[in-house]
């Protein structure tokens, strides 16, 4: 089973300052990684899917890039409504098999 | 628009049995595997398992297997996540998600089902 381990667990920065959020896998998932983003309440949304696609409707400040076991999710400049927790997800097309890593919390700091 | 609409939050205790369901609309059903993610009270996510439900291939995360059933009912759009004995562990938040288009991320969420398990 693939592991997936995220870094750090909490992450505290300033509005307008990027955010650089990792995640790494226990072994090559090629470039079928996912992030989310949850907020308290709510359900999780996609971000960023393929590693570095957007989702329909996500802003240009959130970018994703990595392949093989190494991933990163940027966000450029940061906004009051990016403050909540980010996973990542590898997914494996066939047969159809999901991990999340762990999670993120990004804070205001 | 694409929706998946949950069943509503349930209390019930150990022992019990439940299903809960997800209804999907707005996109053709059988064309998209639906998956079922666990999250315990302030846990991170957990994927237990995925449905086709155009021929119900079904598949689980070892942690769940055996644990829980997934289904699908073609004629009413509808899935399933069902347990036959319930435990005070089972007490979460459980998302339905829709396996995207382009790739196998889930593009689609559920607004959730809240399973409290309590004597």
């Amino acid at each position: 089973e693939i592991v997936m381990t995220q870094s750090p667990a909490t992450l505290s920065v300033s509005p307008g300052e990027r955010a650089t959020l990792s995640c790494r896998a226990s072994q090559s998932v090629s470039t079928n990684l996912a992030w989310y983003q949850q907020k308290p309440g709510q359900a999780p949304r996609l971000l960023i899917y393929g590693a570095s696609t957007r989702a329909t409707g996500i802003p240009a400040r959130f970018s994703g890039s990595g392949s093989g076991t190494e991933f990163t999710l940027t966000i450029s400049s940061l906004q009051s409504e990016d403050f909540a927790v980010y996973y990542c997800q590898q997914y494996n097309n066939w047969p159809p098999m999901y991990t999340f890593g762990q999670g993120t919390k990004l804070e205001i700091k | 628009e694409v929706q998946l609409v949950q069943s509503g939050a349930e209390v019930k205790k150990p022992g019990e049995s439940l299903k809960i369901s997800c209804k999907g609309s707005g996109y053709s059903f059988t064309s998209y595997w639906i998956g079922w993610v666990r999250q315990m009270p302030g846990k991170g996510l957990e994927w237990m398992g995925i449905i086709n439900p155009g021929d119900s291939d079904t598949r689980y995360s070892p942690s769940f297997q055996g644990q829980v059933t997934i289904s699908a009912d073609r004629s009413t759009t509808t899935a399933y996540l069902q347990w036959s004995s319930l435990k005070a562990s089972d007490t979460a938040m459980y998302y339905c998600a829709r396996s995207g288009d382009s790739s196998g991320a889930f593009d689609y969420w559920g607004q959730g089902s809240l399973v409290t398990v309590s004597s």
